[in-house]
């Protein structure tokens, strides 16, 4: 079956940039998802289709997917950033999500 | 405006059934699936798998067969999610999101997530 893997924990100085990466055989084969779930809420969809960005999502949240590795980049991080990042794609019909990230911001 | 509202929390015991729903409003239904996920205590995101809205059919992931049913009630407006013969690791938040086909736009909203208690 399809993997996504993340690195378990990213932090990152307020106002600097954070990467998060995002891991999987052939990924930029297929569109890659971004969700970000602060504590205690539900997730909330931030990037998709590779590089677009919801109605609401700022500016300095972006994202990238080549060859085996998609990319999320926050820049000038805020507190409001702090939460736990999942990458999502899908292979044969089957939704799969990376492991998360948590992000810190400090 | 554009929700899915889930039902409450809910404290089973090892054996018994739970159904959680999903009502959606504020948008056309059937321009969109109904996706449930699973996350356990401190882990991850799981997909569960989706229920189409336009036939009812439901399609599940690896590891959510047999004992996990997705159903639309005759309006196809409210989804839920049925659980049977509970087991202890079946404790988790259980949210629903509404995807538009193919994934590719992602889960572009969802329930505020229902938390099963499953203990003896």
């Amino acid at each position: 079956s399809y993997e996504l893997t993340q690195p378990p924990s990213v932090s990152v100085s307020p106002g600097q940039t954070a990467t998060i990466t995002c891991s999987g055989d052939a990924l930029d084969e297929k569109y890659s998802c971004w969700y970000l779930q602060r504590a205690g809420q539900s997730p909330v969809l931030i990037i998709y289709r590779d590089t677009k960005r919801p109605s609401g999502i700022p500016e300095r949240i972006s994202a990238s997917n080549s060859g085996n590795t998609a990319t999320l980049t926050i820049s000038g991080a805020q507190a409001m950033d702090e939460g736990d990042y999942y990458c999502q794609a899908w292979d044969s019909n089957t939704v799969v999500f990376g492991g998360g990230t948590k992000l810190t911001v400090l | 405006q554009v929700q899915l509202v889930q039902s409450g929390s809910e404290l089973k015991k090892p054996g018994d059934s739970v159904k959680v729903s999903c009502k959606a409003s504020g948008y056309t239904v059937t321009s969109y699936t109904f996706n449930w996920v699973r996350q356990a205590p401190g882990q991850g995101l799981e997909w569960m798998g989706w229920i189409n809205t336009n036939t009812g059919n439901p399609t599940y992931a690896q590891g959510f067969t047999g004992r996990f049913v997705f159903s639309l009630d005759s309006s196809f407006s409210t989804a839920s999610l049925e659980i049977s013969s509970l087991k202890p690791e079946d404790t988790a938040v259980y949210y629903c999101a509404r995807a538009v086909g193919g994934w590719s736009y992602g889960m572009d909203v969802w329930g505020q997530g229902t938390t099963v208690t499953v203990s003896s």
